[in-house]
């Protein structure tokens, strides 16, 4: 069965400062697809970045980058130079071939001035 | 382009009630999904439609049903609403396959009295 674990509750920051958010997965397929989302307070779920089980390169979207590490079955969120509109529930998630998303519980990043 | 659109945006029920939450989506896809999601449990799937006329249980299907009416649209029903079942609901879609975004509607807030 698929699972996703993401252990951080909160992280803080501050602006301009990177921060790593940790996602680790469990599943016996070779095929997923990993995801995060952001959920700031106003509820929306905003699609970040996307990363494929048989990507070689690990995946960017402007300040969004994920960091892959296939043997260790983690998916970690960067986010570089923090702002305060970076505020929010992030959420890690997967899928497999004809599957829906399966998440995490979510880390919430707080970015102070 | 209104993407996924979820009707109401929050509602109240006592305990008992009945109500249908609507989903459309314009944006051609053959998969769509209903989540909860509840505080500190991420996102939870209750059902989903891998195509016009099916529907499969999710992780959470108890209490629930769901219509796929057509390929844009794809409801949820709660025939007798109980407490634990306030929470709020997000209905998504997707194209079919690994790593095809899923994309959010706004959400449903439901308070169940």
């Amino acid at each position: 069965a698929q699972k996703i674990t993401q252990t951080q509750p909160g992280m803080f920051v501050q602006e301009k400062e990177a921060v790593t958010l940790d996602c680790t997965y469990d599943t016996s397929d070779q095929s997923y697809g990993l995801f995060w989302y952001k959920q700031p307070s106003s509820g929306e779920m905003i699609f970040l970045i996307y990363q494929g089980s048989y990507d070689e390169q690990n995946a960017t979207e402007g300040r969004y980058s994920l960091n892959f590490q296939k043997a260790r079955k983690s998916a970690n969120l960067v986010i570089s130079a923090s702002q305060l509109g970076d505020s929010a529930m992030y959420f890690c998630a997967m899928n497999q071939a004809g599957t829906a998303l399966i998440f995490g519980k979510g880390t919430t990043l707080s970015v102070s001035s | 382009n209104a993407g996924v659109t979820q009707t109401p945006k929050f509602q109240v029920l006592k305990t008992g009630q009945s109500m249908t939450l609507q989903c459309a989506q314009d944006m051609n896809h053959n998969s769509m999904y209903w989540y909860r999601q509840d505080p500190g449990m991420g996102l939870r799937l209750i059902y989903y439609s891998a195509s016009e006329g099916t529907t499969d249980k999710g992780e959470v299907p108890n209490g629930y049903n769901v219509s796929r009416l057509n390929k844009r649209e794809f409801s949820l029903r709660l025939e007798s609403a109980a407490p634990s079942q306030t929470s709020v609901y997000f209905c998504a879609s997707s194209a079919t396959g690994v790593g095809e975004t899923q994309y959010f509607g706004p959400g449903t807030r439901l308070l169940v009295l």
